[in-house]
């Protein structure tokens, strides 16, 4: 079946633009996680929606950063007024709730973003 | 609170020798623990996971890790190294006790290189 998707693989727009980033997570997954990661460094977490709500915003680095997520399927995170530092791999994830909430992620390829 | 450390950023291993990527954890209540790996310009794949039961748990490519409750470890381990597990590997962790809250604490992953 159908993996995780993310869109666009990469983007390149100059500081100060606005960008969207897209993700079409495994249908039937209800939770959706995005992730930043840095020239190969490790994960950081930016936000986890549970359904269509989002219980836990905590990673997001600035109010530049904002997600939603739409009938519980497709996610966009929202970067506006880009800076340089925001320039990394943006990972999206996706895994189904089941009652012993031990299911594994399912990663997507990323969307390489950078700001010039 | 959960959180996981992994304390070695590199990992370097002679082809055919075995290889451990170590992994520690803390959480309030009982874990559920995952190994993730990240081959070049790849996305993170699932590897293993520890639910309950057997502390020797197998997973994708020959790979197993080790739970130990009283050293609050997850060491990942394969008897015998191949180049191509040259990646980034990623512990993360998810406590029992939190309920309906999927979120998962990801280690800063530890860089395996395996010397031909």
């Amino acid at each position: 079946g159908a993996g995780v998707s993310q869109s666009p693989s990469n983007k390149v727009t100059e500081k100060g633009k606005d960008v969207e980033l897209r993700c079409d997570p495994i249908s039937g997954h209800t939770a959706l996680y995005w992730y930043r990661q840095s020239l190969g460094q490790g994960l950081e977490f930016l936000i986890y929606f549970q359904g269509n709500s989002a219980p836990d915003k905590s990673g997001l680095p600035s109010d530049r950063f904002s997600a939603e997520r739409t009938g519980g399927s497709v996610s966009t995170l929202t970067i506006q007024r880009t800076q340089q530092e925001d320039s990394a791999v943006y990972l999206c994830a996706s895994s189904l709730i089941g009652a012993g909430g031990y299911n594994e992620q399912f990663f997507g390829p990323g969307t390489r973003l950078t700001v010039l | 609170a959960q959180s996981v450390a992994q304390p070695e950023d590199q990992v370097n291993v002679a082809e055919g020798n075995p290889l451990t990527v170590k992994c520690t954890y803390s959480v309030s209540g009982n874990p559920y623990l995952f190994w993730y790996v990240q081959y070049p310009n790849r996305g993170l794949q699932f590897l293993l996971k520890y639910i309950t039961g057997d502390n020797l748990v197998k997973g994708s490519y020959g790979f197993e890790a080790e739970f130990n409750k009283s050293q609050t470890s997850f060491h990942l381990k394969k008897p015998s190294a191949l180049v191509s597990d040259s990646a980034l590997y990623f512990c993360a962790v998810r406590d029992e006790r939190s309920g309906g809250y999927q979120k998962v604490t990801f280690g800063t992953g530890t860089k395996l290189q395996v010397i031909p």
